[in-house]
């Protein structure tokens, strides 16, 4: 059974419509992670949670935001997507910061 | 800045060929090196976990290895079902999971 689901496994926006994509765990980990991958690209981290601690990475645009409502659900907003915002968005989740982390099937968000 | 660098960025065998995969990182204090498996269009799929140099971990064809520098991923007598992108991940001091290209392997049957 997957431990991470993903909804939903493709998207497909209007150039500045926000939109937003949603993850959720069956383990109660307490991080959850957000990564943006680009075709042939390495996975790049937008936010992480250790349980409700926020941590946004210098480099995510300010359009993205993320909520974490519970332990179990998490939630990314795009608010006004660009053409450069289409991606394979990955979220995943982990016991600690240093231990293995598991991911869900993604999302394909294509923004048209 | 915790950095990743794997190579070859591709590589293609011959079915039943082995080969090494290699992962380079410079992090401040590893805390641990991570292999991962994605398929095309699919999550990556949580291979090894290594936590100190000179650790290895096994599973099936492959087999992982870990040095300060370096790790490498072993493929023994590999078949076609195992193409796919392997991705090579670390944490540092930083406390973030830091990822590298990845090499993209194909297996011809």
């Amino acid at each position: 059974d997957a431990m991470v689901i993903q909804n939903p496994r493709y998207q497909v926006t209007q150039f500045g419509k926000p939109v937003t994509l949603s993850c959720s765990q069956t383990l109660n980990h307490n991080v959850m992670y957000w990564y943006q991958q680009k075709s042939s690209q390495a996975p790049k981290l937008l936010f992480h949670y250790y349980d409700k601690d926020f941590n946004n990475e210098a480099d995510t645009p300010d359009n993205f935001q993320s909520r974490r409502p519970n332990t179990s659900f998490c939630f990314l907003d795009i608010r006004s997507p660009g053409l450069g915002d289409a991606a394979m968005y990955l979220c995943a989740i982990g016991r600690k910061l240093d231990t293995e982390a598991f991911f869900g099937q993604g999302t394909r968000l294509t923004v048209v | 800045e915790d950095q990743v660098t794997q190579s070859p960025e591709a590589l293609r065998l011959q079915e039943g060929e082995s080969s090494s995969l290699n992962c380079s990182y410079t992090v401040s204090g590893l805390r641990g090196l991570f292999w991962y498996r994605q398929d095309p269009g699919k999550g990556p799929e949580f291979l090894f976990t290594l936590y100190s140099a000179g650790e290895e971990k096994e599973k099936e064809r492959l087999k992982a290895t870990l040095t300060k520098k370096e790790s490498f991923l072993h493929i023994t007598a590999p078949k076609p079902e195992d193409s796919a992108t392997y991705l090579c991940a670390v944490v540092g001091g930083a406390q973030k999971l830091v990822f590298g290209q990845g090499t993209r392997l194909t297996i011809n049957p």
